[in-house]
């Protein structure tokens, strides 16, 4: 089973380049998120998608922005990436059980801007 | 800031030790999970322990809220070696359901 699966697992960036990190998952979860993890910091929600064609901020929004193309894939993009961007995201998607998201995460993609 | 905080951020113990890791949120909550995390992995879901449950048991993991102290904590007893992760605590924030936010973690050392 694949479960949730992201695109690419390492890139590395120069400052001020762009691209779009990618997220599919095949679990027919309806909401999907961005997170990204640096060292001492946890997991920091980037933006979240509680349904297809919808999206909202998180706690770090800034610098980044998303696409739900349909309700398998969750894109997350860096129109001109920073070195403060450099950090390991991660996607994940959920579906509500008993009134609370149980989220499955994908294998992450690290990411380096120089 | 951060919902969720834990502590200790670091924990090193003797395989066959019971180890303890606690985590203190801001707000109101109705649940609250705990997930862990193996090194250069994504996290996997433990266990959810809800708003009107004070303890809840899983296999080896033991879970305790205290809504009036914001405060949970997650036991781990009879560790082993394949225990070693880093372990997050997550909670819904700002009112929505899908919207977890997760704590600082605590890595956990389990030396054979």
């Amino acid at each position: 089973n694949a479960g949730v699966t992201q695109t690419p697992k390492f890139q590395v960036l120069k400052t001020g380049q762009s691209m779009t990190l990618q997220c599919a998952q095949d679990m027919n979860h309806n909401s999907m998120y961005w997170y990204r993890q640096d060292p001492g910091m946890g997991l920091r929600l980037i933006y979240y998608s509680a349904s297809e064609g919808t999206t909202d901020k998180g706690e770090v929004p800034n610098g980044y922005n998303v696409s739900r193309l349909n309700k398998r894939e969750f894109s997350l993009r860096l129109e001109s990436a920073a070195p403060s961007q450099t950090s390991v995201y991660f996607c994940a998607s959920s579906a509500q059980t008993g009134g609370f998201e149980k989220l499955f995460f994908g294998s992450g993609t690290q990411l380096s801007v120089l | 800031s951060q919902q969720g905080e834990e502590d200790p951020q670091a924990l090193s113990i003797q395989e066959g030790e019971n180890a303890t890791m606690n985590c203190s949120y801001k707000t109101s909550i109705n649940n609250l999970q705990w997930y862990r995390q193996n090194s250069g992995r994504g996290l996997v879901h433990l266990i959810l322990i809800r708003s009107n449950e004070r303890e809840k048991h899983s296999g080896r993991l033991r879970v305790t809220l205290d809504t009036s102290k914001k405060s949970s904590s997650l036991l781990i007893t009879a560790s082993r070696a394949a225990d070693t992760a880093s372990y997050f605590c997550a909670t819904p924030y700002g009112g929505a359901t899908n919207k977890l936010i997760f704590g600082t973690g605590t890595l956990l050392a389990v030396q054979p």
